[in-house]
This record gives structure tokens, sequence and C-alpha cells, in this order.
């Protein structure tokens, strides 16, 4: 199983709105409404921003909001802050109740 | 609060097996599944495979196949991860992260990962 493929970085300013990308393929992203987002600081563990595609667990801030068309799962962080400076992670279903995640990407707020 | 609490960090010899464990508490330990994920030095995440505490179940990532088991204690509401013939490919964090609904793949809580170092 391959990982989903990332951008290995984005910048943006404070204030401003990016968006990663997470594309993987009809057997994963594509094929299951099962994705979900992670946020990982330095030497921290992951934290879950969003699942099942589009779904925010309580007390992660509306700024953050994700969707899914075909093969490639987006996760939108809006009016960025100093604190969203982080890697972020995708993860989804793979078949047979396996799992994969995405390689990562490096956001930096500017 | 729901917290998983892991061993601490192992270093190992190539060609020996490592054990980590995880235990839960905060919440009804049978009542989620366990999937452990590992980071290598600067690395991405990856996923190993998932365990059903009630149950004893386990489901393995194809590259893990033959090589991790994954057990439980109800009694002690703990789960294990045990990784044999280790290489230096094997040096990550290792985390447990609590499934939220089943084997959903939702992780809402991790632990703190355990360092295991591989080195002749």
């Amino acid at each position: 199983q391959s990982a989903l493929t990332q951008p290995r970085s984005v910048s943006e300013s404070p204030g401003q709105s990016v968006t990663i990308s997470c594309t993987g393929t009809s057997s994963d992203v594509g094929g299951y409404n099962s994705v979900s987002w992670y946020q990982q600081h330095p030497g921290k563990a992951p934290k879950l921003m969003i699942y099942d595609v589009d779904k925010r667990p309580s007390g992660v801030p509306h700024r953050f909001s994700a969707s899914k068309s075909g093969d490639t799962a987006s996760l939108t962080i809006s009016g960025l802050q100093a604190e969203d400076e982080a890697d972020y992670y995708c993860c989804s279903y793979a078949g047979t109740y396996t799992f994969v995640f995405g390689g990562g990407t490096r956001l930096t707020v500017l | 609060q729901v917290q998983l609490a892991q061993s601490g960090a192992e270093v190992k010899k190539p060609g020996a097996s490592v054990k980590v464990s995880c235990k839960a508490s905060g919440y009804t330990f049978t009542a989620y599944y366990m999937h452990w994920v590992r980071q290598a030095p600067g690395q991405g995440l990856e996923w190993m495979g998932w365990i059903n505490p009630t149950s004893g179940g386990t489901n393995y990532a194809q590259k893990f196949q033959g090589r991790v088991t994954m057990t439980g204690d109800t009694s002690i509401s703990t789960v294990y991860m045990e990784l044999s013939s280790l290489t230096s490919d094997d040096t990550a964090v290792y985390y447990c992260a609590r499934d939220y609904d089943f084997w959903s793949g939702v992780l809402d809580y991790w632990g703190q990962g355990a360092q295991v170092s591989v080195s002749s």
C-alpha cells in the first residue's frame, strides 16, 4: 500500500487561507468517505482535526474545513494563525480493514 | 479524561524483538479498538495495524505481517505491540491511538509515543 501523496510543504501569511491536498486512488481516498486529517507539532503526538472527510471533532476551530473530490481530499485552513504552523497528515481507509497515511505536509506560517 | 500511557524508550540490537505497552484509562477499555502507528526520524506517519481488545482480533498492514503481534490484557487495560527481527529501519517513535468507532480509522486519542532505537 503506497502512501497518499501530499505536498511536502506549503506556506502562507497569517490571516490568509491555505489548502493542503491529499491524493490517493480509487482503492483508498476515492473509494470511501473515510478520510481523516491530523495535525502534529514538533515532538508531539498527532491530533485529530477532521474525520469522515469533512467532520470536525469538538474543540477544533471552524477555521479548519475539508472536502473530497474523486481521488483527492483537501484540508483548508482559513484565517491562518501562528499556532497552525505544524505538520499535517491525511489518512484514508484502504480496504480490507487497513489504513494508509499521506506523506505529510509541513505548513509554515510566514 | 482519556489517557494512553506508553512504556519508555528502548534500545535494541538488530535481529532482536521489542514489546511496547500502552495502558488506557478514563474510558471503557473494551469498547474501543486500538491502533499502532509509527514515525521514523524526520519521516511521516505509518499505520501498522489495530487490535480489538475485547476479542483479541487484529489486522496488520501487509508490510508488517509475520513480524508484528498486537495483544491486549483487559484486566489491566493495556495493549501491546511486539515487533520482531528488528533492523535499523525500525528505529522510530511508536504510537498507540484509540479508534473512536470500532475500526473506523478515526484516531481520537494518542499515546505520548515510545522511542525504539535499533543499533548494533
